[in-house]
């Protein structure tokens, strides 16, 4: 059974920095494409970062660049984001989910990011 | 950037309609073109990818249809358990990739 647990969210100051993480099970971790989806309160996703099965190449939506880094630990199953330079607008829950081909197929529980002083 | 928009915002239906929510792109993706279930406090679920491919497990009352712009996402006979909202998601330009802002459909 395919699992993906974050961790790592929690309420953090404007300006401030945080790491998630993306715990993965249940599939080869080191094949498939991974990605942060974001969703604020009362809003629809929004998709946030990629990274390939190697971790060379990375993509980010414009609103986080130069703010946001995605990385992966295919020796740990595991998937992070670091975010800085944190803004109210980047409060949401931010999912960790795995990508088949082009499609995103799973989606893990989701971890709380609050930006505010 | 390819946006995308859906219609209607909020759905009011009984258990039994035939509902129906549209998803326009402001450009054409082809059939990149996935829809997801979501309720509340839970992530979203994949019910349907490639325009009109059902994701295994999901029930036959979800159809999905379209190209180019414009796509429907069909619930033949509106279930109990179907009341939830629903984005729809190109992937035309992956791996970037947009969201509709979602169709809730509520209880008439």
């Amino acid at each position: 059974e395919v699992q993906l647990v974050e961790s790592g969210g929690g309420l953090v100051q404007p300006g401030g920095s945080l790491r998630l993480s993306c715990a993965a099970s249940g599939f080869t971790f080191n094949t498939y494409e991974m990605n942060w989806i974001r969703q604020a309160p009362g809003k629809g996703p929004e998709w946030v970062s990629y990274i390939s099965s190697s971790g060379y190449s990375m993509y980010n939506v414009d609103s986080v660049k130069g703010r946001f880094t995605i990385s992966r630990d295919n020796a740990k199953n595991s998937l992070y984001l670091q975010m800085n330079s944190l803004r109210a607008e980047d409060t949401a829950v931010y999912y960790c989910a795995r990508d088949s081909g082009r499609l995103t197929d799973y989606w893990g529980q989701g971890t709380l990011v609050t930006v505010s002083s | 950037d390819i946006q995308m928009t859906q219609s209607p915002s909020t759905l009011s239906a009984s258990v039994g309609d035939r509902v129906t929510i549209t998803c326009r792109a402001s450009q054409s993706i082809s059939s990149w073109l996935a829809w997801y279930q979501q309720k509340p406090g839970t992530a979203p679920k994949l019910l349907i990818y490639k325009a009109s491919s059902l994701e295994s497990g999901v029930p036959s009352r979800f159809s999905g249809s379209g190209s180019g712009t414009e796509f429907t996402l069909t619930i033949s006979s509106l279930q109990p358990d179907d009341f939830a909202t629903y984005y729809c998601q190109q992937y035309d330009s992956y791996p970037l990739r947009a969201f509709g802002q979602g169709t809730k459909v509520e209880v008439k």
